[in-house]
């Protein structure tokens, strides 16, 4: 009964390899993100949509391509992966009451 | 843009000490949360508390939006407490913009 859900949970590939991130939430919410959390901890939105639409894209390469099928899924596929690269990702949904709730995470590792 | 900032940074207890976390942030806010991170990286929703006071077992918060702070309130503390806690703010109405993380505080409960 996980509300919200992402796969893989690590991941580890090298340079230059195009890999993807998926991400499920049960909760009916209307919105969905996109956060990465560094080396640091520092948790940092990257997108979000709105009932399959993008709402928000905080200048992130473009090599990061989201895709939202429906509203209860937001995939996250990354191309031309560099070492840069490696962090956390996090998967988000809210509501218009209530706050957000986060997925366990993706650790990515760019060899 | 607004800015979040947590105190302290670190914070390293007796198993069974109180302690307070407090968060500050620049602007009004719409939405204000605190967050657990465990030591397995998963991102745990403790409060939705725009304004107001909640408790929930040994953890309230308070925030005082007309001052812009929040505080989070540990009582009597364990070891499974340990970990990092983020306070995230939104400006957006409806809570679905972009939560604004501070930088976290970092808590070790030693037993």
């Amino acid at each position: 009964d996980t509300a919200v859900s992402q796969t893989p949970k690590y991941l580890v590939t090298q340079m230059g390899n195009d890999k993807s991130i998926k991400c499920e939430q049960n909760l009916g919410h209307d919105t969905m993100y996109w956060y990465k959390q560094d080396s640091k901890k520092f948790l940092k939105i990257m997108f979000s949509y709105n009932n399959k639409e993008l709402i928000i894209n905080e200048t992130v390469p473009n090599r990061f391509s989201p895709k939202s099928p429906d509203k209860a899924h937001l995939n996250l596929h990354i191309n031309s992966l560099e070492l840069g690269d490696s962090a956390v990702y996090f998967c988000a949904s809210s509501q218009e009451s209530g706050g957000y709730t986060f997925g366990s995470g993706t650790r990515l590792t760019v060899v | 843009g607004i800015q979040v900032e947590q105190s302290p940074p670190d914070l390293i207890l007796q198993e069974g000490a109180n302690s307070t976390l407090r968060c500050n942030f620049s602007d009004s806010v719409n939405n204000l949360q605190w967050f657990h991170q465990n030591p397995w990286g998963q991102l745990i929703n403790l409060f939705y508390i725009p304004s107001g006071t909640k408790q929930n077992g040994r953890l309230s918060a308070t925030t005082v939006a007309t001052e812009r702070y929040s505080l989070l309130y540990i009582s009597s503390s364990q070891t499974t407490d340990s970990g990092v806690y983020f306070c995230a703010v939104d400006r957006s109405s409806g809570n679905t913009g972009k939560l604004i993380f501070g930088q976290g505080t970092t808590l070790q409960v030693k037993p």
